[in-house]
């Protein structure tokens, strides 16, 4: 089976434009959730979302937003890029049975380089 | 707040070698979940362990396992006959949530380095 699918791989963007990434999850997982990781730091939580609602938010400004698509896919949006949003952006998957998220596994993520 | 401590920022030993990875966690919660993640310079975390906050047995896969215990609030791994393959970081995170809000709070990893 497919793991969890991130596009695109490596993006290099401008101070004050806005990106799309997309993830596609494992089949099957209805859950997803979006994780910054900067440089030398451990991954931080930004969105989950669980049947097309979101489910948590982490402590990420109004200019990231993300949604979840019919088919469980999601895209994480970020507006007015900074310097500081330069990260590796990795999207989960996970199984929700009975109200439980069950351990979630992790896409190859997408480098964001802000000039 | 939950928070995870990984004091050991870099490792290194030379191969066949034993070597524990330590991780102290903090929450209020009675029930919670603890993981281990491994990250190689591809970038991917791959899935290690799941352990839940009730269940205290210590757990062997392979050469891989782990030691939980709850009075020290911590949740150590240890890699037995240590292998080049193993050079990767290492992430310890926590899950405090039950539910569908299932946020992982990470350490900040572990960097180890396996020498032939």
């Amino acid at each position: 089976d497919a793991g969890v699918t991130q596009s695109p791989t490596h993006l290099i963007k401008t101070r004050g434009q806005q990106v799309t990434l997309r993830c596609s999850p494992i089949s099957g997982h209805k859950s997803v959730s979006w994780y910054q990781q900067v440089l030398g730091q451990g991954p931080q939580f930004i969105f989950q979302y669980y049947e097309k609602e979101e489910r948590g938010r982490g402590n990420f400004p109004d200019r990231f937003s993300a949604r979840q698509f019919p088919n469980y896919s999601s895209e994480l949006n970020v507006n007015a890029l900074l310097l500081g949003d330069s990260a590796l952006y990795l999207c989960a998957s996970s199984v929700v049975r009975s109200g439980f998220t069950y351990e979630q596994y992790f896409g190859p993520g997408t480098r964001l380089t802000v000039t | 707040a939950q928070k995870v401590t990984q004091a050991q920022t870099e490792i290194s030993v030379v191969e066949k070698e034993d070597v524990t990875l330590d991780c102290v966690y903090e929450t209020r919660d009675t029930t919670y979940y603890l993981f281990w993640y491994k990250q190689p310079p591809s970038g991917e975390l791959v899935f290690l362990i799941r352990r839940n906050s009730f269940d205290e047995q210590n757990e062997i896969s392979g050469r891989y396992s782990w030691n939980f215990q709850k009075s020290t609030s911590s949740f150590n791994f240890t890699i037995t006959a240590s292998q080049v393959v193993d050079s990767a970081v290492y992430f310890c995170a926590l899950s405090e949530s039950t539910g569908a809000n299932s946020k992982l709070t990470f350490g900040k990893g572990i960097t180890l380095s396996v020498r032939p």
